[in-house]
């Protein structure tokens, strides 16, 4: 099975810009989550999608958002960009179908720059 | 909150064993997780255990929980340079919400 995949690799946005990151999970997962790495705060749990409903969400600003489609593929957004979301952006499936407690599989992140 | 912490840093010998600790705060903690990050890469997912067991054993990796101190290892047998890597400790509150709880990381370095 193919992994998840995270499009795009890396991004160079300017401040007060909006942004969309994109990951597919691996077939036959629907609960998709994401999380920010920084330097400083490490991983963060923004949000987790199963069949196209938001579950949980993390302790981030409503500019955060995201959504989940029909093929379980999930997309993020941040509007009006600052230079503290500058982060690796890692989008992780699960099959929660199976059990709640499926681990998670991640992906390798789209890298955000903001300028 | 929920807390986990690590050692920031572990260096080791080429071929000895290497081990990870890690504790956490949340006494409803459901499952607990190793996951392994290269650079520029994304997370592995190494192994995990529920918190009902007490160690578990998966080729070079053996983890062990206890769960009275809310302490948990993972022991990388036979260390290799291909082991060089982050290791972050998670774990999974009883609510389910929330997320992952992840530590900062313990960062492996392998001496020749």
């Amino acid at each position: 099975k193919a992994g998840v995949t995270q499009t795009p690799r890396y991004l160079i946005k300017t401040r007060g810009q909006q942004v969309t990151l994109s990951c597919s999970p691996i077939s036959g997962h629907r609960s998709v989550s994401w999380y920010q790495q920084t330097p400083g705060q490490g991983l963060q749990f923004l949000f987790e999608y199963f069949s196209e409903t938001q579950r949980n969400k993390g302790n981030f600003p409503g500019r955060f958002s995201g959504r989940q489609f029909s093929n379980s593929r999930s997309e993020m957004n941040v509007s009006t960009l600052e230079l503290g979301d500058s982060a690796l952006y890692l989008c992780a499936s699960s099959d929660r179908s199976r059990s709640y407690n499926s681990p998670l599989h991640f992906g390798n992140g789209t890298r955000l720059t903001v300028t | 909150g929920e807390d986990v912490e690590q050692s920031l840093f572990l260096s080791v010998r080429e071929g000895d064993s290497s081990v990870i600790n890690c504790t956490y705060t949340d006494s409803s903690s459901t499952y607990l997780y190793w996951y392994k990050q290269e650079p520029g890469a994304g997370l592995q997912l190494l192994t995990y255990i529920f918190s009902n067991m007490d160690m578990k054993q998966d080729q070079r990796l053996t983890v062990l929980l206890n769960k009275k101190d809310k302490h948990l290892s993972l022991r990388i047998a036979d260390t290799q340079t291909g082991d060089s890597a982050i290791y972050f400790c998670a774990e999974r509150g009883g609510g389910g919400a929330d997320g992952l709880t992840f530590g900062k990381g313990t960062h492996l370095i392998i001496q020749p």
